[in-house]
């Protein structure tokens, strides 16, 4: 079946560092695939999507590129913030129209 | 913009007894879901609905029923709740199962804890 594979937390960063999460897929065919992010006692909120081979998606200063060669998703952002602490999930939604997540991240930021 | 509202924030149950989180959704959406979230393993999907009257199980749906009477509503109800189940629990909505380009509308959770 579909499924996400992210790099576990946590991530500890300064503020203006360069953010990096690694997310893979395995899936048949051709998912959309989808980062999320949790800030601390909330529910979850799209943060960028991508829904075919090559597509970037952005928002925020965060960007990820859909690679279907290495069937991956990394989320990167040059320069955070405290305010983007927070867990980051990726997922996919695949040939069954299910949502499937990773593990999940936990970043923080130190200013 | 209400969005998906769940109820309530925050229960504490014993073990054996029953309750319902309440899941209520104002955007039309025919497609809702219920996800735990457990640490390390992110969300896994216990039941979803294509639309009223249509429920199926997910990954995880032991010990969970759910029902859809209507558009808006998608109650999950635990039926003798278990420590196992203590878990941040989360509901979704998106316009329709076919519209996997779309993102996913969360509410806030429901934070259960079973004693």
């Amino acid at each position: 079946g579909d499924s996400v594979t992210q790099m576990e937390g946590p991530v500890t960063l300064s503020e203006e560092a360069f953010l990096t999460i690694n997310c893979t897929y395995t899936a048949t065919g051709y998912p959309s695939l989808f980062w999320y992010v949790q800030y601390p006692g909330e529910g979850l909120q799209l943060l960028l999507k991508a829904t075919k081979a090559d597509d970037k998606g952005s928002n925020k200063g965060f960007e990820a590129t859909y690679r279907k060669e290495t069937t991956s998703f990394h989320l990167e952002k040059g320069s955070v913030q405290v305010s983007d602490s927070a867990v980051y999930f990726c997922a996919l939604s695949g040939s069954d129209y299910k949502l499937s997540f990773g593990a999940g991240t936990t970043v923080t930021v130190r200013a | 913009n209400a969005g998906v509202t769940q109820t309530p924030k925050f229960q504490v149950l014993k073990t054996g007894q029953s309750m319902t989180l309440q899941c209520a959704q104002d955007m039309n959406h025919e497609y809702m879901s219920w996800y735990r979230q457990d640490p390390g393993m992110g969300l896994r999907l216990i039941h979803y609905s294509v639309g009223a009257g249509i429920t199926d199980q997910g990954e995880v749906p032991n010990g969970y029923n759910v029902s859809r009477s209507t558009t808006e509503d998608f109650p999950l109800r635990l039926l003798s709740a278990a420590p196992s189940q203590t878990s941040v629990y989360f509901c979704a909505s998106r316009p329709s199962q076919g519209a996997r380009n779309q993102p996913q509308h969360f509410g806030d959770g429901t934070r259960l804890s079973i004693l």
